[in-house]
């Protein structure tokens, strides 16, 4: 089956810890992307990737970094300096690079101990 | 994923009949728009999209129709199923930039 695939499920930090939020994807899409997502509110941009070994930050990367090595991984890190790093993690892609028709996937909670 | 949702807009209607859900966008010169359904816990699952030099678009029980002149984008979903449920959100995309979303409606489907 083709799809976008996001691992962990979910995902406990520490204090001070880094962490990294796995996104997959075999539909062989150019672009993915990071969202953050707060209870009642609009998903907001994190970073995304247009093409392998390039990638632009979003409205809150502050925080955040990602890769982008292979065309089908975009993983994403929650680093110590984002203080509130608690939400739901959604990575999408789309065939071009439009910004269009986002495919996304099942998402990752993150919570902090 | 559990948490999505919290405080937002509630439409509550009976199995069987007829949903719209609305959505004011913020940019006139914004040229396409779409619609996602989220059940909880889950990604957000592709309804429908449609683009400025259109009014009304169909789809499997679903029609969006855009009115430019008052921004406002409808979702209208027939004959509403208990599998219907979810939280419903809108985008939109302004001169080629990232989709700007919406926080969305939460659907209840009673049966």
């Amino acid at each position: 089956d083709g799809g976008i695939t996001q691992s962990p499920k979910y995902l406990f930090r520490k204090e001070g810890q880094n962490v990294t939020l796995s996104c997959e994807q075999n539909l062989n899409h150019d672009a993915m992307y990071w969202y953050r997502q707060d209870p009642g509110q609009g998903l907001r941009l994190i970073y995304y990737s247009q093409i392998v070994n390039d990638f632009q930050k979003g409205d809150i990367a502050e925080g955040y970094s990602v890769s982008r090595e292979k065309k089908e991984s975009f993983p994403l890190t929650v680093t110590s300096a984002q203080k509130n790093p608690t939400a739901f993690y959604l990575c999408a892609s789309t065939p071009d690079r439009g910004h269009e028709k986002l495919f996304f996937g099942s998402g990752t909670q993150l919570s902090v101990l | 994923g559990e948490s999505v949702g919290l405080h937002l807009p509630t439409l509550s209607v009976q199995e069987g009949d007829n949903s719209i859900i609305n959505c004011a966008y913020s940019n006139s010169a914004s040229d396409y728009f779409i619609w996602y359904k989220q059940e909880s816990g889950k990604g957000p699952q592709f309804i429908i999209d449609i683009r400025s030099n259109m009014d009304k678009r169909q789809g499997q029980r679903v029609t969006v129709l855009l009115n430019k002149t008052v921004k406002h984008l409808s979702l209208q979903i027939a004959a509403t199923q208990p599998g219907d449920s979810a939280v419903y959100f809108c985008a939109e995309r302004y001169a080629g930039n990232m989709l700007t979303f919406g926080g969305g409606t939460r659907l209840m489907v009673k049966p």
